[in-house]
């Protein structure tokens, strides 16, 4: 399988700052990551695929001059949320597909605007 | 692209009894079908899944079911526990990797 880890759990920032979430494949190399939002009492709907050296893949309908995306090595994808506002608070979880087809999932930021 | 619809979005069923989510999906071309429990504030966990080639899967007190004739497939927990009361969600998975949640089913033992 495949342990991912994402930083920081919890976060709360100010409306109209940026915060970046990590997501990290700690055992595997991932050349694709992809980036859920879930608000609360709600499913998972996906936000991007994060792609490794090369631009993310937007779902229809999500934002990418807000939500920024790096994926700059095969272990580390980075989700950047810019001028924040309160509609933006959500859990935001990453994601891995493993070697045989199995999604592991990191263990979710969630972000709080005020 | 993939829709999949997820009932009943919530079920309450008495402790020992047996509980059944059912999902149905869209694109003829997904191939893998994996259910997660999620529980208050933790990430998704996968209890089971089951690929195109196969009609069921049984793990203990958990069953997978597939029909992809019909485009759907359901979950299956027997004996049910306190302990199984979630959130569960089934998902699909289409050609281009991206796997698609259904709404979510929230499951109540009641002791």
């Amino acid at each position: 399988g495949a342990v991912v880890s994402q930083h920081p759990s919890r976060v709360i920032c100010k409306s109209g700052t940026s915060v970046k979430i990590e997501c990290r494949s700690l055992d595997f190399q991932a050349t694709t990551m992809f980036w859920y939002r879930q608000f609360p009492k709600q499913s998972l709907m996906l936000m991007a695929t994060s792609n490794e050296g090369s631009k993310a893949t937007y779902e229809q309908g999500v934002e990418k001059d807000k939500f920024l995306i790096n994926h700059a090595s095969l272990t580390l994808s980075t989700l950047t949320v810019t001028s924040a506002h309160p509609e933006d608070s959500s859990f935001y979880i990453c994601s891995v597909n493993g070697d045989t087809g199995e999604l592991f999932f990191g263990e979710g930021s969630r972000l709080t605007v005020l | 692209g993939e829709n999949v619809e997820q009932h009943p979005s919530t079920l309450s069923v008495q402790e020992g009894d047996s509980a059944v989510i059912k999902c149905t999906y869209s694109d003829s071309a997904s191939n893998y079908f994996p259910w997660y429990k999620q529980e208050l504030g933790k990430r998704p966990q996968l209890i089971i899944d089951v690929r195109s080639n196969v009609g069921e899967k049984k793990d203990q007190r958990i069953a997978v079911t597939l029909n992809k004739t019909a485009k759907h497939f359901s979950l299956h927990i027997t004996e049910t526990q306190p302990e199984d009361s979630a959130v569960y969600f089934c998902a699909a998975r289409t050609g281009a990797q991206k796997l698609v949640f259904g709404q979510g089913t929230r499951l109540t033992i009641n002791p």
